[in-house]
């Protein structure tokens, strides 16, 4: 069984520019929670998509938004980026009543 | 402050050596994840653990959480280099399932010979 595919796995953008990180989930898996990971912060809760709806978001501005399609795969966005957008994103996915398989991540490196 | 502490934050631990990693709430935790994570990667999920009194062992690792479930441990025996790693103790502090996880800052190990 494939695990969770992020693409793709480094990027570097320009500040201003925004950004579209997406996330395949196993097969099966219907919900897609995204984190972001820095040095300062640690792994901190972005959202969570479950059957293309938003159930959970966590505490970050407007301008980090996502969606989820009906084949499961989740996109996030981030437009206007700033420096501190630096990170690691990593998404997760999950199926009924199992724990959270993580993909390898998306290094975003803002210049 | 950190709703989820962890300690210590670093371990370097001669192989062959065991070692406790600790993960502390203020609240009650309906559930405790642990993981690992080589540097800039993924992470690997090692054990869940959603009952108060809970053990779960797998090979050389043993997480435990407390009675209380606001405490969990997670405890190395005879630790070899494919240890090293950071540990990653993630929990459910408000029952919305493990799709909202609140992560402790990470423990980082490594094992010398």
């Amino acid at each position: 069984k494939a695990g969770v595919t992020q693409t793709p796995r480094y990027l570097i953008k320009t500040r201003g520019q925004q950004v579209t990180l997406s996330c395949s989930p196993i097969s099966g898996h219907r919900s897609v929670s995204w984190y972001q990971q820095t040095p300062g912060q640690g792994l901190q809760f972005l959202f969570e998509y479950f059957s293309e709806t938003q159930r959970n978001k966590g505490n970050f501005p407007g301008r980090f938004s996502g969606r989820q399609f009906s084949n499961s795969r989740s996109e996030m966005n981030v437009s206007t980026l700033e420096l501190g957008d630096s990170a690691l994103y990593l998404c997760a996915s999950r199926g009924a009543s199992t724990e959270a398989f993580f993909g390898q991540g998306t290094r975003l490196t803002v210049v | 402050s950190q709703e989820l502490e962890q300690s210590p934050q670093s371990l370097i631990v001669q192989e062959g050596k065991n070692l406790t990693i600790n993960c502390t709430s203020s609240k009650t935790l309906y559930g405790l994840y642990w993981y690992k994570q080589k540097y800039g990667e993924g992470l690997i999920f090692l054990m869940m653990l959603q009952k108060g009194g809970e053990e779960k062992s797998h090979e050389k690792i043993t997480a435990k959480l407390d009675e209380k479930k606001q405490q969990s441990s997670l405890h190395i025996t005879a630790s070899q280099p494919s240890h090293a790693g950071i540990y990653l103790c993630g929990a459910d502090m408000g029952n919305f399932g493990n799709e909202k996880l609140t992560f402790g800052t990470g423990t980082r190990l490594t094992i010398i010979p």
